[in-house]
């Protein structure tokens, strides 16, 4: 089975530091992606970040990063230097390769940006 | 570049009642999505569609029916509305046909209430 665990409901952070949300996912697939949307209160969702299975270096998207480590089944999204509008719920999610053509995602974060 | 188009955006359904949310891309993706967003729950596939002409049920299929119109037009209904499907509902579209890595592209989401 696939599963996305995000263990932090909600998070907070000062603006202009950097904050990590917490990914960890269970697949028995050796071939697999794992992305992160942000849902800001306006509802839509927005792409962010993706980082295959056998990606060797960690991926980045201008102040976001993905930290991830293969053998812990982690994928942590990185926001450097926060700003109020990073204020969202992030959602992370995986699709297998195996697995058809369903994208599995977890609960969500809820991150807000203190000026 | 429109992307992933969904209509309506809000719906108030009586118990018993039938709609069809619509869902258009203009990015020539084969495959479309049908969501359903629940407080705590992440986002669960409903029915999705991996090419023009071909269907399959996700994870909570019951109670729904949709048509893969053409490449274009995924739509999904409801043929007697229940409160438990009051949700927030999203159409997308991905590209899968070169890499399973390919993200989810999303409409701005549905937002049904059954009353």
């Amino acid at each position: 089975a696939q599963k996305i665990t995000q263990t932090q409901p909600g998070m907070f952070v000062q603006e202009k530091e950097a904050v990590t949300l917490d990914c960890t996912y269970d697949t028995s697939d050796q071939s697999y992606g794992l992305f992160w949307y942000k849902q800001p209160s306006s509802g839509e969702m927005i792409f962010l970040i993706y980082q295959g299975s056998y990606d060797e270096q960690n991926a980045t998207e201008g102040r976001y990063s993905l930290n991830f480590q293969k053998a812990r089944k982690s994928a942590n999204l990185v926001i450097s230097a926060s700003q109020l509008g990073d204020s969202a719920m992030y959602f992370c999610a995986m699709r297998a390769d195996n697995y058809g053509q369903n994208f599995v995602f977890g609960p969500g974060t809820r991150l807000s940006v203190l000026p | 570049n429109a992307g992933v188009t969904q209509t309506p955006k809000f719906q108030v359904l009586k118990t018993g009642q039938s709609m069809t949310l619509q869902c258009a891309q203009d990015m020539n993706h084969n495959s479309m999505y049908w969501y359903r967003q629940d407080p705590g729950m992440g986002l669960r596939l409903i029915y999705y569609s991996a090419s023009e002409g071909t269907t399959d049920k996700g994870e909570v299929p019951n109670g729904y029916n949709v048509s893969r119109l053409n490449k274009r037009e995924f739509s999904l209904r409801l043929e007697s509305a229940a409160p438990s499907q009051t949700s927030v509902y999203f159409c997308a579209s991905s590209d899968h046909r070169t890499t399973f890595l390919s993200p989810l592209h999303f409409g701005n989401g549905t937002r049904l209430t059954v009353t």
